[in-house]
C-alpha cells in the first residue's frame, strides 16, 4: 500500500465542469505538493501547501492536516487541463518526496 | 520551460551498452534529483545531490551511477541495464533540498532497454 493515495485514478469530464481530485496520506507531513504532468512527460509544480487553501487561476488546493487529506479543484475545466495530476509529500521529517500514483484527467470539449 | 534541460529525450539501448543521461539547470539551485517513472507506478526517487554531495541513494542498483560535477549539472551513467529499467527518467532541482521546496522538473529521458 502506497503511503500517498489518490482518487480517482482516472477522471473524464465535459468542458466547463468542476473537477475534484483527492489525496490521502498515512503519516504526518509538513507540506504537500500538487504536480501536473502533461503527455510527453514534463512535470510542473502547481502548489505547495502546509495548511488551509491556495488558489492560482482556476486551480484551488486545500489541505486538512488533522484528517490527512488534500484536494485539488479545477473550476470551469478546459481540454488543456487534460493531464496527470500527482500529489507528493515529504515523510518522517525527511526531504525525500513520496508520490501518489496520479489521477489521469481528460476534459472533452 | 522550467529552466531544467535533459538530454537525450529518447534513448534505446541494448543490455550491454553504456550510455549517460545529462541534466542541466539554469536556476542557480543547489539540489538536484534523479527520479524514475515506470508505467503504472508512482515516481520513485533515485538520487539526491546537495551542493554536489550525494545525500540520498534510494537503494538503486549499481548499474545506475550518478555524477554531479557541479551544482548545475547532473549525470546518470547507465551500464548493463535490464529491460525492466525501461522507464521515464526525470531530473529535478530545488533551491536547497528541503522537502517543502518547489522542485523544477526537466522534460525527462524516455529509455527503452532491449
Amino acid at each position: 500500500k502506497n503511503e500517498v493515495e489518490q482518487s480517482p485514478q482516472n477522471l473524464t469530464a465535459q468542458e466547463g465542469e468542476f473537477i475534484t481530485i483527492n489525496c490521502s496520506y498515512s503519516v504526518g507531513i509538513s507540506a504537500l505538493h500538487w504536480l501536473q504532468q502533461h503527455p510527453g512527460g514534463g512535470i510542473v509544480s502547481l502548489f505547495m501547501l502546509s495548511s488551509g487553501k491556495k488558489k492560482h487561476g482556476r486551480l484551488i488546493a486545500t489541505i486538512n492536516i488533522q484528517e490527512k487529506h488534500s484536494s485539488l479543484h479545477i473550476t470551469a475545466s478546459h481540454p488543456r487541463d487534460s493531464a496527470v495530476y500527482i500529489c507528493a509529500a515529504p515523510f518522517n521529517n525527511t526531504d525525500k518526496l513520496i508520490f501518489g500514483t496520479g489521477t489521469r484527467l481528460q476534459v472533452f470539449p | 520551460e522550467t529552466g531544467v534541460t535533459q538530454t537525450p529525450r529518447h534513448l534505446v539501448m541494448g543490455m550491454t551498452n553504456k550510455k549517460s543521461l545529462k541534466c542541466e539547470q539554469h536556476l542557480g539551485h543547489n539540489a538536484m534529483y534523479w527520479y524514475k517513472q515506470s508505467a503504472k507506478k508512482p515516481l520513485e526517487l533515485m538520487f539526491v545531490y546537495n551542493f554536489k554531495e550525494q545525500t540520498e541513494n534510494n537503494s538503486v542498483p549499481s548499474r545506475f551511477s550518478p555524477e554531479c560535477p557541479n551544482s548545475s549539472h547532473l549525470f546518470l551513467h547507465l551500464h548493463t541495464l535490464q529491460p525492466e529499467d525501461s522507464a521515464l527518467y526525470l531530473c529535478a532541482s530545488s533551491q536547497g533540498g528541503a522537502g517543502w521546496e518547489t522542485q523544477y522538473f526537466g522534460p525527462g529521458t524516455r529509455l527503452l532497454v532491449l
